[in-house]
């Protein structure tokens, strides 16, 4: 159990494009998702927070106007990346934290390969 | 600032080498603490956690990591890798006052030769 899946796990695009990666729990409802960034040889760093129903929370220097994030559901976050730049290309992670396990443990999509041309 | 930091960018071993990845935090006050694993194509798993109790902690696949509180460290081990075992690895830490978003470090690349 606690399965999270990603959508699309690479995607290419032109820049000035928008490009919206989903995240889907599988098997279980998440009431909170996270959208991390993973530049190479590098760590994950947190984008944002995102609460079923309500706005994501976004880490400080994300710019909320392009990394729109959308919570619509209990097993469905998606980020959409707009009017994506070269400097946007980077692999992007979701997590989703397990309402019926200890409190913070959070379970990771495959990730999501971004690359703009 | 405050961050998680591992010393070690890249460890090379061969199998059957005993093995330790440092770990270390600035946060004050209780942390839950992580190890995650990336092997090559797939995504993060949990190696193992600490939240409370004994602090050296038993994980999956013959790993395991001990709390040291006052030098604010995390370290993993495992007495005898595999060739298997080539990875990455993450420690991470969530702050309690920080929510429940996990805080990473940079992240060390395990190769093991066979």
């Amino acid at each position: 159990g606690a399965v999270v899946s990603q959508h699309p796990s690479r995607v290419i695009c032109k820049s000035g494009t928008s490009v919206k990666i989903e995240c889907r729990s599988l098997d279980f409802q998440a009431t909170t998702m996270f959208w991390y960034r993973q530049f190479p040889k590098q760590s994950l760093m947190l984008m944002a927070t995102s609460n079923e129903g309500s706005k994501a929370t976004y880490e400080q220097g994300v710019e909320k106007d392009k990394f729109l994030i959308n919570h619509a559901s209990l097993t469905l976050s998606t980020l959409t990346v707009t009017s994506a730049h070269p400097e946007d290309s980077s692999f992007y992670i979701c997590s989703a934290r397990f309402p019926g396990r200890s409190y913070n443990e959070q379970f990771f999509g495959p990730g999501t390969r971004l690359t703009v041309l | 600032a405050q961050s998680v930091s591992q010393h070690n960018h890249h460890v090379i071993l061969s199998e059957a080498a005993s093995l330790e990845l440092g770990c270390n935090y600035s946060y004050g006050g209780t942390v839950n603490l992580f190890w995650y694993v990336q092997y090559p194509g797939q995504h993060l798993q949990l190696l193992l956690k600490y939240f409370s109790g004994d602090p050296l902690v038993k994980g999956i696949k013959g790993f395991e990591a001990e709390f040291i509180k006052s030098k604010f460290s995390f370290n993993l081990r495992k007495p005898s890798v595999q060739w298997s075992d080539t990875a990455e690895y993450f420690c991470a830490v969530i702050p309690h006052q920080a929510g429940t978003a996990l805080i990473f470090g940079k992240g060390t690349t395990l190769s093991v030769s066979s």
